[in-house]
């Protein structure tokens, strides 16, 4: 079934690099994607990958793509008290215009 | 543009009662989805509509929900009778030509928050 995973808290310092993961099961997705959810509001796109993509970067964030495993994640470099947010994993599911999210990481970043 | 607008914010009302929760999509855009949001279940899907058109309802729980999409620039969700099982926020978006697997984007709206007492 389509089904994506991701944990549920992340709490990281001020500066260090974040590291949210998931894992997704479609293998042929065309499109991965990562977006933000700012408490009370709705989600908004930060990034996606193309599926013939291994990483891609942009500013302070780098998507790496295994598609072997599955496995999906963004690094955050520099981790900022604005990052604090829900991080929401998603695939693109093939042969239809659904895209299924991930149950969201929270991630908190203390001074 | 406005955005994705959706109404009523926030919504309490008692078990048993009729919800209507409403979405005006960007203009332009022609593929409009209905989300459910919570702790235990994340982001679930309902059903989307393409060019007005009901394309998969697959995840719409029970026959107590209904959405139409009457027009292009407006759709409701309808919840009759509620349950407090269905408390929740209940998340509007759009897309363009191609919907999200071309264009890898939705527009979501702010979200209504239903609490069923």
């Amino acid at each position: 079934g389509e089904d994506v995973e991701q944990s549920l808290f992340l709490s990281v310092r001020e500066g260090d690099s974040s590291v949210i993961n998931c894992t997704y099961t479609d293998s042929s997705s065309t499109y991965l994607y990562w977006y933000k959810q700012e408490p009370g509001a709705g989600l908004q796109l930060l990034t996606y990958i193309f599926s013939n993509m291994d990483m891609k970067q942009d500013q302070r964030l780098t998507v790496l793509l295994n598609k072997k495993d599955k496995h999906l994640s963004l690094r955050i470099a520099d981790t900022q008290t604005g990052d604090s947010a829900i991080y929401f994993c998603a695939e693109s599911i093939s042969n239809t215009d659904k895209l299924i999210f991930g149950t969201g990481t929270r991630l908190q970043v203390f001074p | 543009d406005a955005g994705v607008i959706q109404s009523p914010r926030h919504e309490v009302t008692e078990m048993g009662q009729e919800v209507t929760l409403r979405c005006k999509p960007i203009s332009g855009h022609d593929y409009l989805f209905w989300y459910r949001q919570t702790m235990m279940r994340g982001l679930e899907l309902l059903i989307y509509f393409n060019n007005n058109v009901p394309i998969d309802d697959s995840g719409m729980p029970e026959d107590r929900f209904s959405a139409k999409m009457p027009n292009a620039s407006f759709s409701t969700l309808k919840i009759q009778p509620s349950e407090p099982r269905d408390s929740a926020v209940y998340f509007c978006a759009s897309s363009f030509y191609g919907g999200p697997v071309n264009t890898g984007e939705l527009f979501f709206g702010e979200g209504s928050r239903l609490t069923v007492l």
